[in-house]
Parts: C-alpha cells; structure tokens; sequence
C-alpha cells in the first residue's frame, strides 16, 4: 500500500538558519509527489509538486526539494527561514489508481526562535 | 478567485447526532474529497467522488457517509456522531485528468462531538 512518512514530528530552527525537512514515500510507480504547507486555522496551500523531469523542483517562498528515486525520498529544503515559515508542513504522494487522490505524511511542525 | 468553501468553520454536536459537513466548489471540478486531520496522524481520505452521484471510500470510510447530488457539492454525513469523530474536517476538489495535481483545499471545519 502506499504510504508516505516523515520523520521529524517538530523541528525548531533559528531565524535566518537553513531548513530541511524529511519525506520517504512508498509506491509502486513512478510517484506524484507534493509539499503542503498549513498554517494555524487554515487550509493546505502548495508548496512544490514533482511530476516527472528534473529532479529538482522550486516552490513558492522560496522552498525547493529533490527527487531521489533511489532514496523513495522528496525532502523540502529552504536555505534561510523566516518567522513566518512557522506552520506545519506535510508531504503527500498522488495515487493515480483513486482518482489520484493523495496520501499524506503525519507532518512536522515547524518551530522558527528568533 | 477559485475556491473550495466548507460552511461551518467550527460545529458542535451531541453523541449520536446526525451531522451534515457541506462542501462546496466553484470550478467545475469532476472530483471531490473528504478528508479527516488528526495530530501525529495527517490527513486520511474519508470518501471521494468522481462524477454527479458517484463515490468512492477512501481509507477510513466507517461511520461517514457522502452525497453529490450537483456536481458543486459534496456532503459529508456523520450517522450518529461519536465523540471519536472529532476531528478537523477538510474537503477538497481538483479536475479530471491530468498529472494529479491541481488540488484546492477548503479551510476545514473543526466538529467537536460532546
């Protein structure tokens, strides 16, 4: 079954610090695979997606993560943090056989200290 | 601007309450999600539908149930509410084919069963 998972549950950064969250999926095929970021009260906002090409995807605020098929890994990175980027973020794998519907990470919450 | 609203934003109902979650989308999108969050755990598919009066489960189908009579609108139901089904709510909607992307979220609604 497909299934995606992250590993940090909180991750806490220094403002200006770079960032870099985890994410290892499981799927047969070649993946559909997404960023979310969701902050308090609100709904999910793209960040990235990956369909297929280069592996190196940019994203909106300044976000990017890398496609590493050997690694079943898509991990989110920014190179320096905002306070703003305080949310939760949550990676997701696109199921084509459901209507691609998606699949979801538990999600890391992340924490920025000034 | 394209968006997916939920009517209620918070809702509080009493155990064994018959609960309607509306959904609805302005774009003319074929699919349809319901989505439930809890912390540690993501976001895990209730029920999708693909077309006008067609449904799928998803992942954690039991006690929920869904109507699409107009294809704007998606109706999750709770039979009889149990204080386990307080949760975040999410619903989204995307267009048929394609890569499986294009997903808009609703800002959810937080239903709290007493």
């Amino acid at each position: 079954a497909q299934s995606v998972t992250q590993p940090d549950i909180h991750i806490t950064v220094s403002e200006g610090a770079s960032l870099e969250l985890r994410c290892n999926y499981s799927y047969g095929a070649t993946p559909y695979l997404f960023w979310y970021v969701q902050s308090p009260g609100q709904g999910l906002q793209l960040l990235l997606k990956y369909f297929s090409g280069d592996t190196l995807v940019q994203g909106i605020k300044g976000f990017e993560a890398e496609f590493k098929r050997s690694q079943s890994s898509f991990n989110l990175r920014k190179p320096s943090v905002h306070w703003s980027d305080a949310a939760e973020y949550f990676c997701a794998v696109g199921v084509r056989e459901y209507g691609n519907k998606l699949v979801f990470g538990a999600g890391t919450i992340l924490r920025v200290k000034s | 601007d394209v968006k997916v609203t939920q009517s209620s934003r918070y809702l509080v109902k009493r155990t064994g309450e018959k609960v309607f979650l509306e959904c609805v989308q302005d774009m003319d999108h074929e699919n349809m999600f319901w989505y439930r969050q809890d912390p540690g755990l993501g976001l895990r598919l209730i029920y999708f539908s693909y077309d006008v009066k067609m449904k799928e489960k998803g992942d954690i189908p039991e006690g929920y149930s869904v109507s699409r009579e107009k294809k704007e609108r998606f109706s999750l139901i709770l039979e009889s509410a149990s204080t386990n089904q307080t949760s975040m709510y999410l619903c989204a909607s995307r267009a048929s084919g394609g890569t499986g992307g294009g997903y808009t979220f609703g800002s959810g609604t937080r239903l709290t069963v007493v």
